[in-house]
C-alpha cells in the first residue's frame, strides 16, 4: 500500500460547479495534513492545513477523518483560475516526521 | 521578501558529468530538503538536513549527495552514478522540530534537468 494515496483524475469540470478529492493515508499515528497546489511545470504551493475539526478557507474546505484514514478537499463554485493539480501531504512520525507526497489530482475547470 | 530561490531553472547535463543545483533560502528555516518529481509520480525524498553540518538520506539519495555547511544554502549534485537524473528537482526548507507539522514547506521554483 503506499503512504499517500490519490484519484489521479483528471476532474474536468465546469465553471461554478462543486468539485470533492479525496486522499488515504497508511499511518494511523499521522498528525500533520496539508493539501498543496502545483501549477504545470511550478512548484508546489501550500493551499492550506487540514484541521481536525476541520476548516475553511473561502471555496475551500478540508475535512479529516481519522477513523478511516483519509482527508478530503471540497471547492465550491469552481473558477477557471482553480485549474491545476492538487497535491495531499501526510507526515509520518515514525519516519522522523517526514511528509509523503500523493501523486495529485488533477482539476481542469472548463468555461 | 524572504523565500527560498533555487538556481540555474533548467540544467543539461551530458552522460558521465556531476553537476550541481543550488539552493539558498533567507527564511531563517532550520530544515531543508531536496525532492525529486517525475512526471505520474509524487514528490520522492533525496535528502534532508534538520541543521547545519548534519543530513540524511531520504528514500532515492543513490547517485546523489549534498552538504549543509551554512544554514542558509543547501546544494544537492547530481553525480554521474544517478543513472536516470532527467527530472524536476525541488528544494523546501520548513521550520525546525514540531514547527513544521504546523506551517508545512516552502518550495524554491525548481531547476529542470535534462541528460543529452
Amino acid at each position: 500500500r503506499k503512504e499517500v494515496e490519490q484519484d489521479p483524475g483528471p476532474f474536468n469540470v465546469p465553471e461554478g460547479a462543486t468539485v470533492a478529492f479525496n486522499c488515504t493515508y497508511s499511518n494511523s499515528a499521522s498528525q500533520s495534513f496539508f493539501w498543496y497546489r502545483q501549477d504545470c511545470r511550478k512548484e508546489p504551493k501550500l493551499l492550506m492545513s487540514v484541521y481536525s475539526s476541520g476548516n475553511e478557507d473561502g471555496r475551500f474546505t478540508a475535512q479529516l477523518n481519522r477513523a478511516s484514514q483519509y482527508i478530503s478537499l471540497l471547492i465550491r463554485d469552481s473558477k477557471l483560475s482553480d485549474s491545476a493539480t492538487y497535491l495531499c501531504v501526510v507526515n509520518f512520525p515514525n519516519t522522523g516526521n517526514q511528509f509523503y507526497f500523493g501523486t495529485g489530482t488533477s482539476l481542469t475547470v472548463i468555461p | 521578501d524572504g523565500g527560498i530561490t533555487q538556481s540555474p531553472k533548467y540544467l543539461f547535463r551530458k552522460e558521465g558529468q556531476n553537476v550541481t543545483l543550488s539552493c539558498e533560502q533567507n527564511l531563517n528555516h532550520d530544515a531543508m530538503y531536496w525532492y525529486r518529481q517525475d512526471p505520474g509520480q509524487g514528490l520522492r525524498l533525496i535528502y534532508y538536513s534538520q541543521i547545519v553540518n548534519d543530513f540524511q538520506k531520504g528514500d532515492i539519495a543513490e547517485g546523489y549527495s549534498v552538504s549543509r555547511e551554512k544554514k542558509e544554502s543547501f546544494p544537492l549534485t547530481v553525480t554521474s552514478a544517478q543513472k536516470n537524473p532527467t527530472a524536476f528537482y525541488l528544494c523546501a526548507s520548513s521550520e525546525g522540530g514540531s514547527g513544521v507539522l504546523y506551517y508545512g514547506y516552502t518550495f524554491g521554483s525548481g531547476t529542470r534537468l535534462t541528460v543529452v
